[in-house]
């Protein structure tokens, strides 16, 4: 199996701060992979696919980078709506597999 | 407006089995691969199971491979998951996923959950 490994597993920043998320493959992915948000409490939301592409509806300060077996998700300005916790998954091989997890909150 | 509704949740003792189903609405059922993926109280994501908009293709988690069986009735807009031999490791927030693109691996839409404990 393809394990995913997230750092930091928390951070604490402010408001208008940039994040960066990194997430590495065990192995090379290519760029089958994808970020969600997760609120407490809520569904997981998904915001990139295929490393880069922004889901529909996702704010522009949101960006992902990174192929083969590193890979990174960008908050430009972090906004009050952004503390959650957040998570990458490969879907290049069976089983798909999740990092733990990264936790942004509020400095 | 896309929704994912899971039922079938609850307290079921160790060994005991467990149907979950899933009813989606506001896009074309048999047209989308789906999946279920669970979070153990406190814990993060685990992807438990995928299954092809025509039901011919399923993968597993090792963890649930034997003992879960995913299916589907696009004649009922209905997703299933049968879990069998139940352990208390398998108490999670289980969630149905819509996925987005042909290759069945991310989800765009997700349901609200539901809790199956297992303990005696």
């Amino acid at each position: 199996d393809i394990q995913m490994t997230q750092s930091p597993s928390a951070l604490s920043a402010t408001v208008g701060d940039r994040v960066t998320i990194t997430c590495r493959a065990s192995r090379t992915i290519s760029t089958w992979l994808a970020w969600y948000q997760q609120k407490p409490g809520k569904a997981p939301n998904l915001l990139i696919y295929t490393a880069s592409s922004v889901q529909d509806g996702v704010p522009s300060r949101f960006s992902g980078s990174g192929s083969g077996t590193e890979f990174t998700l960008t908050i430009s300005s972090l906004q009050p709506d952004d503390f959650a916790t957040y998570y990458c998954q490969q879907y290049n091989s069976y089983p798909w597999t999740f990092g733990q997890g990264t936790k942004v909150e509020i400095k | 407006e896309v929704q994912l509704l899971e039922s079938g949740g609850g307290l079921v003792q160790p060994g005991g089995s467990l149907r979950l189903s899933c009813a989606p609405s506001g896009f074309t059922f048999s047209s989308f691969g789906m999946s279920w993926v669970r979070q153990a109280p406190g814990k993060g994501l685990e992807w438990v199971s995928v299954i092809s908009s025509n039901a011919y293709a399923t993968y597993y988690a090792d963890s649930v491979k034997g003992r879960f069986t995913i299916s589907r009735d696009n004649s009922k807009n209905t997703l299933y998951l049968q879990m069998n031999s139940l352990r208390s490791e398998d108490t999670a927030v289980y969630y149905c996923a819509k996925a987005k693109g042909p290759g069945n691996g991310f989800y765009d839409y997700w349901g609200q959950g539901t809790l199956v404990t297992v303990s005696s």
